[in-house]
């Protein structure tokens, strides 16, 4: 079975400073990963996905995200914050079969500070 | 406009009393699926359809039902709804048959459900 551990419920960060969200990751077979945001009062929306082709995926809003096999980890990074960027952001897992379903973490709420 | 709606948006309810949170997808969406979001939890799927007519549990199924008799619509039921169904609740759509990992999930905006 997948799962996916976020490290960190609450980051908070400055204006422009780094924005650097944890994903691990467990799967008996090479997964899929993703990453999605929801903003307040908002469904979720994908703001990125790794799926084999590439190991360093960019997303929307200046997002990326990096695969990392040895580590097993997903970590979401954005060089500089924006007021904007203030949402709860969720890693998700998916195996590779037919019937795959996505297994979320527990979410990282990030805050950003003038 | 591509989207997932959901009604109604927001609902208080007392125990027993059934209800149905409706789910539509106009983007023609072989999978949809249903998610309950708690503080601390997460998002946990509680039931899935890969096409009309063909559903499944997921993680947390006890005490809903849902239908797919039409490719576009999963209404969520709750037949008898307790306290511990408080929750915010999301349906999603997918557009494979050969299941989520391939393509985005898109999310309706939520619905979230009280029961006193």
């Amino acid at each position: 079975a997948q799962s996916v551990t976020q490290l960190g419920s609450h980051v908070s960060v400055s204006e422009g400073a780094l924005v650097l969200l944890r994903c691990n990751y467990s799967s008996s077979v090479p997964p899929y990963l993703f990453w999605y945001v929801q903003y307040p009062n908002q469904g979720l929306q994908l703001l990125l996905k790794y799926t084999s082709a590439a190991t360093l995926v960019k997303g929307i809003n200046g997002f990326e995200a990096e695969f990392k096999k040895s580590e097993t980890s997903f970590h979401l990074t954005k060089p500089s914050a924006h007021m904007s960027d203030a949402a709860e952001y969720f890693c998700a897992v998916s195996g590779t079969g037919t019937a795959s379903k996505l297994t979320f973490g527990t979410g990282t709420r990030l805050q950003v500070t003038l | 406009e591509a989207q997932v709606t959901q009604n109604p948006r927001y609902l208080i309810t007392v125990t027993g009393k059934k209800l149905t949170v409706t789910c539509s997808q106009n983007m023609n969406h072989e999978y949809m699926s249903w998610y309950r979001q708690d503080p601390g939890l997460g998002l946990r799927q509680i039931y899935y359809s890969m096409n009309v007519e063909v559903t499944d549990k997921g993680d947390v199924p006890e005490g809903y039902k849902v239908s797919r008799k039409e490719k576009r619509n999963f209404p969520l039921i709750l037949e008898s709804p307790s306290p511990n169904q408080t929750s915010l609740y999301f349906c999603a759509s997918s557009n494979t048959l050969a299941g989520p990992a391939y393509n985005e999930q898109f999310f309706g905006p939520g619905t979230r459900l009280t029961v006193l």
